[in-house]
């Protein structure tokens, strides 16, 4: 399977935990992203990397929260001393650098879902 | 701020009738649009776009229309099947916004017999 894959699909922690989720994404995509989804609601940016530079980082991304993409490739997503507002699905996705004309696609994984107690 | 509206939750259709699903925008500068569709535990995936150059795209049994002056854009699946039932998704983004896109809250579409 060559899409992009999401580790774990589902994590409960309790609040206070700390939490990592990991992402691969499609093997030649150099721009990876990840979103956060709640409930009756449409996924909100967090944050994205072009190759292994973090290029801007959403104002959602609290201090708690800090993501790497240390050589270009995979990507994880920490999330410190947990609340239980931080529960949700955590995306991710990638996309190529294409030249114009550019359909601004992304791919996305299959999710983390995150659940606080 | 909510830059990508999507005020209707839900839609209910007759197998084999059209469905038409809507999105309003607020920010003129958006020159890409796109919806995406979503069923339970799988992540969203791509159906269509639309360039901010153009009023239409189509793409089998789906077309996408964008209106520039009233900011608004719907997605038309016809004939709309139960396979289509899952929630859709639109978005925008900004030309060498490195495909940042800004999603609405979406509206789940059900298609009965």
């Amino acid at each position: 399977d060559t899409g992009v894959s999401q580790d774990p699909r589902h994590k409960i922690t309790k609040r206070g935990q700390n939490v990592t989720f990991r992402c691969d994404p499609i093997s030649e995509h150099n721009r990876l992203y990840w979103y956060r989804q709640t409930l009756g609601q449409g996924p909100e940016f967090l944050t994205y990397f072009q190759n292994e530079a973090q290029l801007e980082k959403s104002r959602l991304l609290s201090d708690r929260f800090s993501a790497e993409r240390p050589k270009g490739s995979f990507s994880t997503l920490e999330i410190q001393r947990t609340e239980q507002g931080d529960s949700a699905m955590y995306l991710c996705a990638s996309s190529l650098v294409l030249p114009s004309p550019n359909t601004g696609e992304l791919f996305f994984g299959e999710g983390s879902r995150l659940t606080v107690l | 701020d909510q830059q990508v509206k999507q005020n209707s939750p839900s839609l209910s259709v007759q197998e084999g009738r059209i469905s038409i699903l809507n999105c309003d925008y607020t920010n003129s500068m958006f020159d890409y649009f796109l919806w995406y569709k979503k069923y339970p535990a799988e992540g969203p995936t791509f159906l269509i776009s639309i360039s901010s150059i153009k009023d239409k795209n189509e793409d089998g049994r789906f077309t996408v229309f964008l209106n520039k002056s009233a900011k608004h854009l719907s997605l038309h699946i016809v004939p709309s099947q139960p396979g289509d039932s899952a929630v859709y998704f639109c978005a925008a983004s900004f030309s060498g916004g490195y495909n940042k896109l800004i999603f609405g809250a979406g509206t789940r579409l059900a298609v009965h017999p």
